[in-house]
């Protein structure tokens, strides 16, 4: 079955780049993305990467595929304490049953 | 646009009562999924439902969970008889059924069982 795999935690000081890493099993994933959740809070879609790309670029956020060694990573430039919560990495795949299989996610903690 | 809906957002029960929760997704939006989050852990999904339909409920513990989508829009999940492992916080997530599966989320109900 699908595994998705995470480090537990992370922590960087403020205006530091982090990277968060990822690594999958399931071959046929279509979609990888990195969720956002804050205490107490639902989960928030940063970004998503399609499996026939390398790279993918938003403001802060840079994603980083290695399909052939079925890793992921998220770059967040400047980081800031606002960036401080727990990312998750998550893959679907074009089965017709599309919903995600999550890893157990990234305690990102930012350090004034 | 408005987000997915989720009530309550916290509940306490104890072991063996029943407890049902509601989820209005995204208006539109014609596949919704109920995920289980333990804490430390990812959401695992329990259900996924296409308009009023069940694609996926393989996960769903049948004899005690259950889960309907009428008219394809709200949709309710019910514990009967709850245990203390069922303490997780339930997340409804909806998606237009594109290309993308983008996924938005709801804020999650907290259930804890004593």
């Amino acid at each position: 079955g699908e595994d998705v795999e995470q480090s537990l935690f992370l922590s960087v000081r403020e205006g530091d780049s982090s990277v968060i890493n990822c690594t999958y099993t399931d071959s046929s994933s279509t979609y990888l993305y990195w969720y956002k959740q804050e205490p107490g809070a639902g989960l928030q879609l940063l970004t998503y990467i399609f499996s026939n790309m390398d790279m993918k670029q938003d403001q802060r956020l840079t994603v980083l595929l290695n399909k052939k060694d079925k890793h992921l990573s998220l770059r967040i430039a400047d980081t800031q304490t606002g960036d401080s919560a727990i990312y998750f990495c998550a893959e679907s795949n074009d089965t017709g049953r599309r919903a995600l299989t999550f890893g157990s996610g990234t305690r990102l903690q930012v350090q004034p | 646009e408005a987000g997915v809906a989720q009530s309550p957002r916290y509940k306490i029960i104890e072991k063996r009562q029943s407890v049902a929760f509601w989820c209005n997704p995204i208006s539109g939006h014609a596949t919704l999924y109920w995920y289980q989050q333990i804490l430390g852990q990812g959401p695992k999904l329990l259900i996924q439902f296409q308009n009023n339909g069940v694609v996926d409920d393989s996960q769903l513990p049948k004899d005690r969970f259950s889960a309907e989508r009428l008219k394809g829009v709200d949709s309710t999940l019910k514990i009967q008889p709850a245990k203390l492992e069922d303490s997780a916080v339930y997340l409804c997530a909806s998606s237009v059924y594109s290309s993308t599966d983008t996924q938005y989320f709801g804020p999650g109900t907290r259930l804890t069982v004593l």
